[in-house]
């Protein structure tokens, strides 16, 4: 059964700062991986999408990166703002026939103080 | 383009209670999810649908929640009878195809008293 860890839990830095989120996942047998955003209150909107023969993926100040072998993967947030405070989740897929289950970390939660 | 619609926002209900919620997916997605999210936890998938059929529903815990998508357009969600653990918020999630990337809906917020 696939598992996924996100550390920290939680994330507080100040503005401009370069930081870092963790995801480790149990079975590296994954079609792919994702990352998403949750403002409260609100779904979940997808970030990057990663799949499983690709090393990193790039979208503005985001860079999310994959080591299938070692079950990980990381999410880069360049100069940090205010409006980056969020939860962040990472989700991996499997490789079922039916396709699509996604399974998620519990997220880490991040503040941007200004 | 819309995105998913849910209704409704928040509901209040006391345990043993029936409640149902609504998703409207977005137009010409085929594919349509169930999520349980628990407070401080990553979404749960409780139900995937492919058109009108049922795809995956390993994790639905069949004793008390049900779930149609009827004509594979809308879909609800019904728990009956409710228990304390139910508290959650219920995502909806659709996409064109099951190995395209999905879309989610903000959510129906319930609280059992």
């Amino acid at each position: 059964k696939q598992e996924v860890t996100q550390i920290p839990a939680a994330l507080s830095v100040p503005e401009g700062e370069n930081l870092v989120l963790n995801c480790s996942f149990t079975d590296s047998a994954i079609y792919n991986l994702q990352w998403f955003r949750q403002d409260p209150g609100k779904g979940l909107t997808s970030l990057l999408l990663i799949q499983s023969s690709q090393r990193e993926q790039t979208s503005g100040r985001l860079n999310a990166s994959l080591d299938k072998s070692s079950g990980r993967s990381t999410l880069y947030i360049a100069a940090s703002q205010p409006g980056d405070s969020a939860t962040y989740l990472c989700a991996v897929r499997g490789w079922e026939t039916s396709g699509s289950r996604l399974t998620f970390g519990e997220g880490t939660q991040l503040t941007v103080n200004p | 383009e819309a995105g998913v619609a849910q209704s409704p926002r928040y509901k209040i209900i006391e345990k043993r209670q029936s409640v149902a919620f609504w998703c409207n997916p977005i137009s010409g997605h085929a594919t349509l999810y169930w999520y349980q999210q628990i407070l401080g936890q990553g979404p749960k998938l409780l139900i995937q649908f492919q058109n009108n059929g049922v795809v995956d529903d390993s994790q639905l815990p069949k004793d008390r929640f049900s779930a149609e998508r009827l004509k594979g357009v809308d879909s609800t969600l019904k728990i009956q009878p409710a228990k304390l653990e139910d508290s959650a918020v219920y995502l909806c999630a659709s996409s064109p195809s099951p190995n395209q990337p999905q879309h989610f809906g903000d959510g129906t917020r319930l609280s059992i008293l």
